[in-house]
């Protein structure tokens, strides 16, 4: 079945610091992927989605890039704020799907 | 323009006893999902509506848990007889389906944490 595998389960940063998650995937269709953010006592937010394989996406400073070959993708930003510390969750729709599949998700904490 | 609704926020309830929880969706939007989050496990699929006909309930847990959608404003997601291990949030997202029947982007509400004693 379709998979999401989100292995960092906590990032700690200082602000203006580099932010690198990563995700791989697997399944056996055409899947649109995308990146969640979840900030204390919300629902998960839409941040990025990503339909071509080898495109980027982007929004609010974040960066999200696609690699179909090696079947991951991962999110970026060059400087974090505190206001970026929050749950980021990585998931994936296959085409033939109708729900999502999420990762663990990463709980991001900037200090200043 | 408000978004997804869900009630209550917080719910406690003592083992065995039946909890209920409901979910106001996004006017307009013709798929409703649920899903619960707890630490361990993270956001774990549980079902899946289309035009209020249930669609996908394979996260469903066999026994005691059930999802409802008598109209297109609400859904409900029942558990009987609960247990500790129910105690999780519990989140409803909605969406509009998109060509061939594709979900687009899902807005999720709030939550409502289930706490079992």
């Amino acid at each position: 079945g379709d998979s999401v595998i989100q292995m960092q389960g906590q990032v700690t940063l200082s602000e203006n610091d580099f932010l690198f998650i990563n995700c791989t995937y697997s399944t056996t269709g055409y899947p649109t992927l995308f990146w969640y953010v979840q900030y204390s006592g919300e629902g998960p937010q839409l941040l990025l989605q990503v339909t071509t394989a080898n495109n980027k996406g982007s929004s609010r400073g974040f960066e999200a890039t696609y690699d179909k070959g090696t079947t991951s993708f991962h999110l970026q930003k060059t400087s974090v704020q505190e206001i970026d510390s929050a749950v980021y969750y990585c998931a994936m729709r296959n085409n033939y799907a109708q729900g999502l599949t999420f990762g663990l998700g990463t709980r991001v904490s900037v200090f200043p | 323009n408000a978004g997804v609704i869900q009630t209550p926020r917080h719910k406690v309830t003592g083992k065995g006893q039946e909890a209920t929880l409901w979910c106001e969706p996004i006017s307009g939007h013709s798929a409703v999902f649920w899903y619960r989050q707890t630490i361990v496990q993270g956001l774990e699929f549980l079902t899946y509506f289309r035009n209020q006909a249930p669609i996908d309930d394979s996260g469903m847990p066999k026994e005691r848990f059930s999802a409802q959608m008598p109209n297109q404003s609400h859904s409900t997601l029942k558990i009987q007889s609960t247990q500790p291990q129910d105690s999780a949030v519990y989140l409803c997202a909605s969406s509009l389906e998109g060509l061939g029947g594709a979900t687009g982007q899902l807005y999720f509400g709030e939550g409502s944490k289930l706490t079992v004693l």
